[in-house]
C-alpha cells in the first residue's frame, strides 16, 4: 500500500492558521471515517492530536482541528503558537486490519 | 497513564536476527490491539505490523512478510516483534504503539534504535 501524500512542508508566522493536508484514495481516507493525526518532535515518540477525522483527545487544545472531504483529510491550526513548530503525520485506516500513514509534514512557525 | 518501553535494539548484520519487547503498563494490555510502527532515519512513520487481543490474528505490511513475527505475552502485559533476515532498509527506530485496531488511533512508546550494517 502506498504512503498518503502530504506537503513536505508548510509554514506561517505566530497567531495564524494553517492547514495541512493528507490525499489518500477510495481504499482509505475515502472510505473510512478512521483517519488520525499525530504530532512529533525531533527526536521524540508522536503523539495523537486528532482521531477519528475530527475528534481531539482529551488535552489537546481546540486550536487543532481535523476533517475530511473525500480522498483528502486535513488539519488545521489556528492561533499559531512556537511550540506547534513540529513534524505532522496523518494517518488511515486502509481495510483488512492495516493502517497507512503520510509522509509527514515540517511545520514552521516563522 | 499509558506506558510503553521498548527494548531489544541495536546494530545487526545485514541477514542477521533481533527481538524487540516492549513493556507496557498503565492499561489492561489484553483489551488492546497491539503494533510495532518503525521510522527510518529521517524519514516518515510506516506501520508496520499489528496483533490482537489474544495473539490468534496478525497482520502485517508487505515488505517484512515472512521475516518479522509479532507475538504477545498477555500474562507478562509483554509485546514482542521478532525479526529475521534483516536487510540495510529495516534500519529504523522500532515504536511499540497501542492500537489502532478498536483504539482507532496509536499511543507510543519512546522508541528503539534497529541499525542493520556490515
Amino acid at each position: 500500500q502506498s504512503a498518503l501524500t502530504q506537503p513536505r512542508s508548510v509554514s506561517e508566522s505566530p497567531g495564524q492558521s494553517v492547514t495541512i493536508s493528507c490525499s489518500g484514495t477510495s481504499s482509505n481516507v475515502g472510505y473510512y471515517n478512521y483517519v488520525s493525526w499525530y504530532q512529533q518532535y525531533p527526536g521524540k515518540a508522536p503523539k495523537v492530536m486528532i482521531y477519528d477525522v475530527s475528534k481531539r483527545p482529551s488535552g489537546v487544545p481546540d486550536r487543532f482541528s481535523g476533517s475530511k472531504s473525500g480522498n483528502t483529510a486535513s488539519l488545521s491550526i489556528s492561533g499559531l503558537q512556537a511550540e506547534d513548530e513540529a513534524d505532522y503525520y496523518c494517518c488511515s485506516y486502509a481495510g483488512n486490519y492495516t493502517w497507512v500513514f503520510g509522509g509527514g509534514t515540517k511545520l514552521t512557525v516563522l | 497513564e499509558v506506558h510503553l518501553v521498548e527494548s531489544g535494539g541495536g546494530l545487526v548484520q545485514p541477514g542477521g536476527s533481533l527481538r524487540l519487547s516492549c513493556a507496557a503498563s498503565g492499561f489492561t494490555f489484553s483489551n488492546f490491539w497491539m503494533s510495532w510502527v518503525r521510522q527510518a532515519p529521517g524519514k516518515g512513520l510506516e506501520w508496520v505490523v499489528n496483533i490482537n487481543h489474544d495473539g490468534s490474528e496478525t497482520y502485517s505490511v508487505a515488505s517484512v512478510k515472512g521475516r518479522f513475527t509479532i507475538s504477545r505475552d498477555n500474562a507478562k502485559n509483554s509485546l514482542y516483534l521478532q525479526m529475521s533476515a534483516l536487510r540495510a532498509e529495516d534500519t529504523a527506530v522500532y515504536y511499540c504503539a497501542r492500537g489502532a485496531n478498536g483504539l482507532r488511533y496509536f499511543d507510543w512508546g519512546q522508541g528503539t534504535l534497529v541499525a542493520v550494517s556490515s
